[in-house]
């Protein structure tokens, strides 16, 4: 695609529920990274893939929140059994490779997530 | 570990004056070194990064941002501030070969830029 896109735009959740978060990156590029942007924590990063694999993911902030990417494509960030701290921008973002910073970084335009 | 300090979260000049966005950094390692903006109600944007290299690292619009290893600084500048400069401003350290993953960000310095 032209840029990279994420959907839902926005999503209202009640506190226990689980939600899902979807990243489309730009077409061919490789690596993939999810962020969150919240009011007491700020700018953070989540976790990034090389392709299909996420080689680290402990900037996860708790087992409640997991990620898979499949088809080297497409990623899903999966959030269960939400708490209202769980209220933020989660932005994604990709390259086209995750190990040459020469790479630029492109953001998608976020999903803002408000738990009640 | 790394983490970042950017001095000032809000920053106000004149139009067409200097603008100078503060960025002390902290990093066990040769650091990579990123700045960010976001425009109001727009998503996150590479401004410019740091890998190795060339210490002055020009970015979009007219910025700029010294990687000073002595005083672990990384300041962004501008000579002339336009009114669309106008956004918070982010800074962020990466240890990691590459760069982009597992960054830590600074709190963000929102830029005023005053007619």
């Amino acid at each position: 695609g032209a840029g990279v896109s994420q959907s839902p735009s926005n999503k209202v959740t009640e506190k226990g529920k689980d939600v899902e978060l979807r990243c489309d990156p730009i077409s061919g590029h490789t690596a993939l990274y999810w962020y969150r942007q919240s009011l007491g924590q700020g700018l953070e990063f989540l976790i990034y893939f090389q392709g299909n694999s996420a080689p680290d993911k402990s900037g996860l902030p708790s087992d409640r929140f997991s990620a898979e990417r499949t088809g080297g494509s497409v990623s899903t960030l999966t959030i269960q059994r939400t708490q209202q701290e769980d209220s933020a921008v989660y932005l994604c973002a990709s390259s086209l490779a995750s190990g040459r910073t020469q790479e630029t970084q492109y953001f998608g335009p976020g999903t803002r997530l408000l738990v009640l | 570990a790394q983490s970042v300090t950017q001095l000032g979260s809000h920053v106000s000049v004149s139009e067409g004056a200097l603008v100078l966005l503060r960025c002390n950094y902290s990093s066990s390692v040769p650091p990579y070194l990123f700045w960010y903006v976001q425009y109001p109600n727009q998503g996150l944007q590479l401004l410019l990064k740091y890998t190795t290299g060339a210490t002055l690292v020009k970015g979009i619009n007219g910025f700029e941002a010294e990687f000073k290893k002595s005083e672990t600084s990384f300041h962004l500048t501008k000579p002339s501030a336009h009114m669309s400069d106008a956004a918070e401003y982010f800074c962020a350290v990466s240890e990691t070969p590459g760069g982009y993953q597992k960054v830590t960000f600074g709190t963000g310095t929102k830029l005023q830029v005053i007619p």
